[in-house]
């Protein structure tokens, strides 16, 4: 079966501090995979979305980054983080083609002091 | 643009009863639509998927509705449990092609508590 690794669980910040989210996925291949952000009261937003290794696509303009080096892995990274960057961060898969549910892993949530 | 809402932001009822949660979409030309739960702190966990040539689709005690002519989707959860206490989403997916490449748009949730 397929299953979807998130780390850290939570982490805590500085302001001005670089980033690294990173997110497996075991038991599938060539998978769609996405970051989403969960901000209290708005929702989840979608950050950015890859079909394929070396492939991201941007959804929202902003000082994030996102890498997909191998077929399974994809990662979330800043530079320098921001105030407003806190959130709780989603990474999801889902099999290629057709009506494929998305399968979402357990977050991260991100403090930024 | 897509817009997905939800109905009732919270909802709250006594163990037994059956419920149902509401979610509507302003544009009809979705690809399908799913339905996710969420555990305080959690990620997220798919329930239903309904493709766009469906009208329900089941799984246990819940029961999925998709009226794409009306932009509606409903989810019916019978004879609520405590553990059934959670966020619940839905989202709609466009159809691929353009820009949409067939994200998920979803709504603000509806939070459930089933008391005992």
């Amino acid at each position: 079966s397929q299953t979807i690794h998130q780390w850290p669980a939570t982490l805590v910040q500085p302001v001005g501090s670089p980033l690294s989210l990173e997110c497996t996925v075991e038991g599938t291949s060539n998978p769609n995979l996405y970051w989403y952000r969960q901000a209290a009261g708005r929702g989840l937003q979608l950050l950015f979305y890859s079909v394929g290794i070396g492939q991201i696509s941007s959804e929202v303009p902003q000082n994030l980054s996102a890498s997909r080096p191998q077929d399974r892995q994809f990662i979330l990274s800043s530079k320098k983080l921001l105030l407003s960057d806190s959130g709780f961060y989603l990474c999801a898969w889902r099999g290629q083609g057709g009506h494929q549910p998305q399968h979402f892993g357990d977050g991260t949530r991100l403090s930024i002091l | 643009k897509q817009e997905v809402t939800q109905i009732p932001a919270a909802l709250s009822v006594p163990e037994g009863e059956n419920l149902v949660l509401n979610c509507s979409f302003t544009d009809s030309a979705i690809y399908n639509l799913q339905w996710f739960r969420q555990d305080p702190g959690k990620g997220l966990t798919s329930l239903l998927l309904i493709q766009s040539s469906q009208r329900e689709q089941t799984s246990g005690r819940l029961n999925a509705s998709l009226d794409k002519s009306s932009g509606r989707s409903t989810l019916y959860i019978a004879a609520s449990q405590p553990g059934d206490s959670a966020t619940y989403l839905c989202a709609a997916k466009a159809n691929a092609g353009g820009t949409s490449y067939g994200k998920l748009t979803f709504g603000q949730g509806t939070i459930l508590t089933v008391h005992p």
